[in-house]
């Protein structure tokens, strides 16, 4: 299965610092996914890199693809309590996404 | 816009009972997903659609899920007889085709299954 791992499954830190999340995959993928999901909503669209791109930016996201080591990650800068929530990588592969456990992230004020 | 669309939020029922969940995807959108999200198997693929055709149903657990999809502006999955493990949240989400396949996909607040 080419289902995403996240990494770490919690993460707990303080408001202003930075947020990393790394992400596993098993298969060659047309793109990979990021999604947000607060307490009891749906799955918001963050950010997505294509397979051949190796860095994108999206305000105070940064997501990095490692094709060789099939590896992700999400970096949050200057995390706010409202980041504060669920966080899933999923790897595309042909017409589906596959989602991970996610991590949780959670931001102190 | 109006996001994807989901009823019930919320669904409480005794177990034996046939359950139907409802979506209403975004318009222009012509693919839907069904999931279904657990604390001990995550975020799973039920089945999906496209173009109102459904294209796999492997995530699909057994045969008292069946899942429709009518026209481009409604689906239905359904559980009957529905029993207590059933229990979680469902969520629906939609694609545009776009180009090259990179089109996110966009989730409505899902419903929140109870069976008791």
């Amino acid at each position: 299965s080419q289902q995403g791992e996240e990494d770490p499954q919690a993460l707990s830190i303080q408001e202003g610092e930075n947020a990393t999340m790394n992400c596993s995959y098993k298969t060659s993928i047309n793109n990979l996914q990021w999604y947000r999901q607060n307490s009891g909503r749906g799955l918001v669209h963050l950010i997505l890199i294509r397979s051949n791109e190796r860095e994108k930016h999206s305000g105070r996201l940064r997501v990095t693809l490692d094709t060789s080591k099939k590896s992700s990650s999400l970096l949050i800068t200057a995390s706010r309590a409202a980041d504060t929530a669920s966080y899933f990588c999923a790897p595309r592969a042909g017409n589906m996404l596959t989602f991970g456990g996610g991590t949780r992230l959670m931001v102190k004020p | 816009d109006a996001g994807v669309i989901q009823s019930p939020r919320h669904e409480v029922t005794e177990m034996g009972q046939e359950v139907t969940l409802r979506c209403k995807p975004i318009s222009g959108h012509n693919s839907l997903f069904w999931y279904r999200q657990t604390m001990m198997r995550g975020l799973e693929l039920l089945i999906y659609f496209n173009n109102n055709v459904p294209i796999d149903d492997s995530g699909m657990p057994e045969d008292r899920f069946s899942a429709k999809m009518p026209n481009a502006s409604f689906s239905t999955l359904k559980i009957q007889p529905s029993e207590p493990r059933d229990s979680a949240v469902y969520f629906c989400a939609s694609r545009s085709q776009g180009t090259a396949g990179n089109q996110p996909q966009h989730f409505g607040d899902g419903t929140r299954l109870s069976i008791l």
